[in-house]
């Protein structure tokens, strides 16, 4: 079945330390994709997104992400985490045309930095 | 920025009754929004699309007689969890997205639902 992975289902860092949370995605042909941030109490929040261009792709709070289409993978990276970046974070994708309906989304990665 | 307020953020029914879950778009007009259901350390699966003056689009498995979507203006979408059961006990999440069609989706804070 067409799916979203995300493979880090609790990832526990102290600050400064660089983050990397994978993600896969099984659909073929053009996606979008998007990652999404949970801050405890909060609702989710686009961090960054990708529809076509350059695969590095740049978003809020320092985060970047790679999209690899040979691997289907669209990694969320950011080089020096600090603690307010303790929160839940989705991968979601969705097939065809931008803004296109119906994303689909990863299990969620929950993030915990330790000061 | 946009907002997307849901309502209740929590609410706890006996089974057999039903229950009202409002998402409302605060500053912009949502003609389509969507409806999520997201268990324990599982991720967010959409249940169904709804699109302003239309009938909702149910996903598979998703039972339409159970949940009732309601979709009647350009700013509010309902939920109705009908007969509840504890199976039912879940956090429910609204989106919205606003009119063209790169419009980002905005969520709402989610509603946790438990059927005693």
């Amino acid at each position: 079945a067409q799916s979203v992975s995300q493979h880090n289902h609790h990832v526990i860092l102290s600050e400064a330390a660089s983050l990397e949370l994978g993600c896969n995605y099984s659909y073929g042909g053009t996606v979008n994709l998007f990652w999404y941030v949970q801050y405890p109490g909060q609702h989710l929040q686009l961090l960054l997104k990708y529809f076509s261009g350059d695969p590095l792709v740049k978003g809020i709070k320092g985060f970047e992400a790679e999209f690899i289409k040979s691997k289907f993978s669209f990694n969320l990276r950011k080089p020096s985490v600090q603690w307010s970046d303790t929160a839940e974070y989705f991968c979601a994708v969705n097939k065809g045309i931008q803004g296109a309906q119906k994303l689909v989304f990863g299990q969620g990665t929950r993030l915990t930095i330790n000061p | 920025g946009a907002v997307v307020s849901q309502h209740p953020s929590r609410v706890i029914c006996k089974s057999g009754t039903s229950v009202k879950i409002e998402c409302r778009s605060l500053d912009f007009q949502a003609t389509t929004m969507f409806w999520y259901r997201q268990f324990p350390k599982q991720s967010l699966m959409l249940m169904a699309t709804s699109n302003e003056g239309s009938k909702a689009t149910y996903e598979q498995g998703v039972e339409k007689d159970k949940f009732l979507i309601n979709h009647a203006s350009l700013t509010l979408s309902t939920l109705t969890v009908t007969s509840a059961h504890p199976e039912d006990s879940s956090f429910y999440i609204c989106s919205a997205r606003g009119v063209g069609g790169n419009s980002p989706l905005h969520f709402g804070n989610g509603t946790r639902l438990t059927v005693t």
